[in-house]
């Protein structure tokens, strides 16, 4: 079964507000990345986090990692209409980046 | 960062025919790759893994026989879709990575496979 579950399941905002989407997984786990996906397209790393990190910026994305809690957050601030995408966490459990995805969010920006 | 070239982006095939997707890593080595499979507005499941000279390991629940995995260079894995039918019509994407533990894995752009 899969590793993480991923709130909200869809989420809908206005342009220059800030997203934020969670993700829990239920083993350890080595790292967290999150990843974006454009409809019907490949995927794009965003942010990989190590387990023993609690918190990254990149850009506009900031990525929390609660190990105690099992789960990260992550916030895009100042959104944009671009950054309409489905939004996924995966993990992985140590070697070879065999990674397992949660079930995602689907964000749409509204100009 | 690395790249993973996945070939074909989209595919159509006839009912019965079968269809080889290919996944290469560019500019690195990659000993192990991985296949996922995404199901319309659902999430990435893994299939299987693919380990360069030796034989993939499957995920419970997805026939070998029908995903047969190729792994012949350290560059390129194949993945092959045999006697296809309609319900095999999916997003099929790969992965690989250099193999350290807290590096990120690049995935290819995914092959959008047809089944008519």
């Amino acid at each position: 079964s899969q590793q993480g579950e991923e709130d909200p399941q869809a989420l809908s905002i206005q342009e220059g507000e800030n997203a934020t989407m969670n993700c829990s997984y239920k083993t350890s786990i080595n790292n967290l990345q999150w990843y974006r996906q454009n409809s019907g397209r490949g995927l794009v790393h965003l942010i990989l986090i190590r387990s023993n990190e609690r918190e990254k910026h990149s850009g506009r994305l900031r990525v929390t990692l609660d190990t105690s809690k099992k789960s990260s957050s992550l916030l895009i601030t100042a959104s944009r209409a671009a950054d309409t995408a489905s939004y996924f966490c995966a993990t992985d459990q140590g070697g070879y980046q065999k990674v397992t995805f949660g079930t995602g969010t689907k964000l749409q920006v509204i100009p | 960062g690395a790249v993973v070239s996945q070939h074909p982006s989209r595919v159509i095939c006839k009912s019965g025919t079968s269809v080889k997707i290919e996944c290469r890593s560019l500019d690195f080595q990659a000993t192990t790759m991985f296949w996922y499979r995404q199901f319309p507005k659902k999430s990435l499941m893994l299939m299987a893994t693919s380990n360069e000279g030796s034989k993939a390991t499957y995920e419970q629940g997805v026939e070998k026989d029908k995903f047969l995995i190729n792994h012949a260079s350290l560059t390129l894995s194949t993945l092959t879709v045999t006697s296809a039918h309609p319900e095999d019509s999916s997003f099929y994407i790969c992965s690989a990575s250099r193999g350290s533990l807290n590096t990120e894995a690049f995935f290819g752009q995914g092959t959008r496979l047809t089944v008519v």
